[in-house]
């Protein structure tokens, strides 16, 4: 099993539909939670950065932590067609590195 | 805002041949992590640095080194290259603790 789970997708949404991405992981030791948007060929580009539990919300996107539940969430409100893009989670631990583990990536497609 | 520069962005080379691919991370970032990512896979870690030290390992191979220098700028050198290296390689920079930072990546190709 590996230690961070993510849909591969791929997730097909209609223009201004809410997109909900998620990634369960089984290391407790995590603390920073992070998600990336990748266009293809391009180098990830940080979107959200959590440190604990909790919400964070930046314009159309909300990220939601459940360490009680090893759960977290990407939320895209008013989804565009300049969304499409392959949705990462990464999250690390404080454990004398910082090494990220990521997930597979969400490949998502929003349709005009 | 600076972000983190890779160079360079393309390198060819073929089969037994040596590369040297370079980062330069965010200003006051003095931690720097190389990833490699293969055709619809996601970033494998590879090393990091924190302050000019090796701070963590990953699935890097033994034909493969990196350092960090004075001025914080990191080289991946890989050497006796296969054609299962070619993928984009990506450097990311953080902070002591924070998230990290990507830069544009560097496409290998492997003849």
């Amino acid at each position: 099993q590996k230690e961070v789970e993510q849909d591969p997708g791929p997730l097909s949404v209609p223009e201004g539909a809410i997109v909900s991405l998620n990634c369960t992981y089984s290391n407790s030791a995590f603390q920073y939670f992070m998600w990336y948007r990748q266009y293809s060929r391009k180098g990830p580009e940080l979107l959200m950065y959590t440190y604990s539990s909790g919400n964070k919300e930046d314009g159309r996107f909300t990220a939601q932590v459940d360490k009680s539940s090893k759960y977290i969430s990407l939320f895209i409100r008013d989804s565009q067609p300049s969304d499409s893009a392959t949705y990462l989670c990464a999250m690390s631990a404080n454990t004398g590195g910082f090494k990220t583990i990521f997930g597979a990536g969400t490949r998502l497609f929003v349709k005009a | 805002a600076a972000g983190v520069i890779q160079s360079p962005r393309h390198l060819i080379k073929e089969k037994r041949e040596t590369a040297t691919l370079k980062c330069y991370p965010i200003p006051r970032h003095d931690t720097v992590y190389w990833y490699q990512q293969g055709p619809g896979q996601d970033p494998q870690f590879l090393i990091s640095f924190y302050e000019k030290m090796q701070s963590d390992k990953g699935s890097i191979p033994d034909r493969f080194s990196a350092q960090q220098f004075s001025d914080y700028h990191s080289e991946l050198n890989m050497s006796s290259l296969e054609l299962g290296d070619s993928a984009l390689y990506f450097c990311a920079s953080s902070p002591p603790v924070g998230e990290q930072y990507f830069g544009p990546g560097t496409r290998l190709t492997v003849t």
